[in-house]
């Protein structure tokens, strides 16, 4: 079975903070991808990569940074954490052919 | 601007019942069409993914797509309790590297 893994199922941090949500697959997926979930918005794309060092902007990208030095983890990095980045945070790795996407158990980050 | 809609919710159908979930999506190039099931507090897990135009069966679940017309459904034989969830229709392009879209989320509830 694919397995998807987040660093940390709850996270509390301050206002300011530099906050790394770290996501690791073990599928040897080449596509991994980090949503937000937040309710009445649904999921948001704020960052995928589709390769190592390789990473695109989805939909949310401002006030998110990402790295991938390795195929397996895919990090997500708040540089400066704000009270509205409070939500839910999940990553999803993708078969490459099925374009099926995997989920982590996700990241509930509250930002005071 | 790709989108996926959903019928709204919160869909309640008794226990025994089938249970009928319907998306329809904008962007016509659209190859890849997916149903996520989400419990509360819990990450969107896959039941069913289909590719081409008709049915597709999967247990209690039946998946139907239409091309031409735009629309995928997702129907429930026999609904239990553990239904209970938000069901995600997600649709993608052509390849790995069109960004898989996300409905908002139908809401179900199988009463007993």
């Amino acid at each position: 079975d694919v397995k998807v893994t987040q660093s940390s199922r709850y996270l509390v941090k301050r206002t300011g903070e530099k906050v790394f949500l770290e996501c690791v697959q073990d599928m040897d997926h080449e596509n991994m991808f980090w949503y937000r979930q937040d309710p009445g918005l649904g999921l948001r794309l704020i960052y995928f990569s589709y390769d190592v060092k390789m990473k695109e902007k989805g939909d949310i990208p401002e006030g998110y940074s990402v790295s991938r030095e390795k195929k397996e983890r895919f990090s997500l990095i708040l540089e400066s954490a704000s009270t509205n980045q409070t939500s839910m945070y999940l990553c999803a790795s993708t078969e490459g052919p099925t374009l099926e996407q995997f989920f982590g158990p996700g990241t509930r980050l509250t930002v005071l | 601007q790709k989108e996926v809609e959903q019928n709204s919710g919160p869909l309640s159908v008794p226990e025994g019942a089938i249970a009928s979930l319907n998306c329809t999506y904008s962007d016509r190039g659209s190859q890849s069409f997916f149903w996520y099931r989400q419990y509360s507090g819990k990450s969107p897990e896959l039941i069913m993914s289909i590719y081409s135009n008709g049915d597709k069966e999967d247990g209690r679940f039946t998946a139907q797509l239409n091309k031409a017309s735009q629309y995928v459904s997702l129907l429930i034989r026999d609904s239990q309790p553990s239904d209970s969830a938000t069901y995600l229709c997600a649709v993608n392009g052509k390849t790995s590297y069109d960004k898989v879209i996300f409905g908002p989320g139908t809401s179900l509830s199988v009463i007993p």
